[in-house]
């Protein structure tokens, strides 16, 4: 069975742009979980979609929002890019929507903000 | 877990060795525990998890025990090959979030042959 999958896996940007990543779960997964990881502030959670619908969010500003598809795929958005934003961008995936179900990650989207 | 930011721990040990990874977490309302690798380039990969009802659960390899009194995760690999070097990270979640995680800091593995 194919892993996680994100595209795509580098991405230059400068100041004030806007960036979408894609993510594909493992088949079957139905929900599906962004986090953001730097040297300064490790991983943190951004948000998990489940069934097309946002089930939690961190503590991230507006710029960063989410959607998934009915066919489980979910990308992120990140409009007017900062210098901070620059990170390894997790997507992760889930059979279930509850706690306790093993999440998988992909090998993330590197962006760099310029 | 608390980030450790830039400087992440780092425990070194003899190929053949036994290697002990701690953790400290953070909220008493946490309920599942996992264990994470990650290697340089990858994402991270699961590695073993445990439920809040045990205090042991064994793999291929690799014990992690949990001490809820203190707050505690450990993960502990047997005979540690060099192709355990690499970032560990426990990450923590509780019944009613779904599937946030929380991540500690990271310690770093390196396995001398």
């Amino acid at each position: 069975k194919a892993g996680v999958t994100q595209t795509p896996r580098y991405l230059i940007k400068t100041r004030g742009q806007q960036v979408t990543l894609s993510c594909s779960p493992i088949s079957g997964h139905r929900s599906v979980s962004w986090y953001q990881q730097t040297p300064g502030q490790g991983l943190q959670f951004l948000f998990e979609y489940f069934s097309e619908t946002q089930r939690n969010k961190g503590n991230f500003p507006g710029r960063f929002s989410g959607r998934q598809f009915s066919n489980s795929r979910s990308e992120m958005n990140v409009s007017t890019l900062e210098l901070g934003d620059s990170a390894l961008y997790l997507c992760a995936s889930s059979l279930i929507g509850g706690a306790m179900g093993t999440q998988y990650f992909g090998p993330g989207t590197r962006l760099l903000v310029l | 877990g608390e980030s450790v930011g830039l400087h992440l721990p780092t425990l070194s040990v003899q190929e053949g060795d036994n290697s002990i990874i701690n953790c400290a977490y953070s909220n008493s309302a946490s309920d599942y525990f996992i264990w994470y690798k990650q290697e340089s380039g990858k994402g991270p990969q699961f590695i073993i998890d445990i439920r809040s009802n045990m205090d042991k659960r064994q793999g291929q390899r690799v014990t992690v025990l949990l001490n809820k009194t203190v707050k505690h995760l450990s993960l502990q690999i047997a005979a540690t090959q060099p192709g355990d070097s690499a970032v560990y990270f426990c990450a923590e979640t509780y019944n009613n979030a779904g599937n946030m995680l929380t991540f500690g800091g990271g310690t770093r593995l390196m396995v001398k042959p």
